[in-house]
């Protein structure tokens, strides 16, 4: 079946500038995350949601930064006033089940952002 | 704080020969633990995860993984390696989101190591 996918996968933005990057999560997918991932690094989490509950946004570097998941399905990662640390790799991941200790979260390709 | 840590920026290893990938982990409670490969300009996939039971797990791909709570070590291994497992490779741990409700849980991922197979 289809996996996560998320567009644009690139993205060059001039400093200022507001970005829109989006997340389409396995169908079904009750849970969904946005993972920060800089170069040469490991993911770093920024945000959780249950259905359309932003549950958890104690990742996000800056108030320029804002996620949502209106219907509980599709997710938008937005981040105003661009700066060039926001360079990085955006990663969204889903999964199935809303209270499990086993559940797995399956990623998408990403979006590599790039400030200048 | 729920953290793991991969020793190891790179390995090499030739092809047809064994692979370790190490992984330490520091949790407080039981440990949940996670392998992901990431290859160029892709997403993190999947390749196997301990919640609980047999030490050895077995994956995607020929992989497989060993927890040994006594180290605090999940490394994964291969007993053959191929050119194609030349990838990223991340250890992450199950971390619970606070004030989340029962089940919220994110991942805290390691640095990553660079798997080389060389021909």
């Amino acid at each position: 079946g289809a996996g996560v996918s998320q567009s644009p996968r690139y993205k060059v933005a001039k400093r200022g500038q507001d970005v829109a990057l989006r997340c389409d999560p396995i169908s079904g997918h009750v849970s969904l995350f946005w993972y920060q991932q800089a170069l040469g690094q490991g993911p770093e989490f920024l945000t959780y949601f249950q259905n359309e509950a932003q549950l958890d946004k104690s990742g996000l570097p800056s108030d320029r930064f804002f996620a949502e998941r209106p219907e509980g399905s599709v997710s938008t990662l937005k981040i105003q006033r661009t700066q060039q640390e926001d360079s990085a790799v955006y990663l969204c991941a889903s999964s199935l089940v809303l209270d499990s200790s086993t559940d797995t979260q399956y990623f998408g390709p990403g979006t590599r952002l790039t400030v200048l | 704080a729920q953290s793991v840590a991969q020793p190891e920026d790179q390995v090499n290893v030739a092809e047809g020969n064994p692979l370790t990938v190490k992984c330490t982990y520091s949790v407080s409670g039981n440990p949940y633990l996670f392998w992901y490969v990431q290859y160029p300009n892709r997403g993190l996939q999947f390749l196997l995860k301990y919640i609980t039971g047999d030490n050895l797990v077995k994956g995607s791909y020929g992989f497989e993984a060993e927890f040994n709570k006594s180290q605090t070590s999940f490394h994964l291994k291969k007993p053959s390696a191929l050119v194609s497992d030349s990838a990223l490779y991340f250890c992450a741990v199950r971390v619970p989101i606070p004030y989340s409700g029962a089940g919220s849980y994110q991942l805290t991922f390691g640095k990553g190591t660079k798997l080389s197979v060389i021909p």
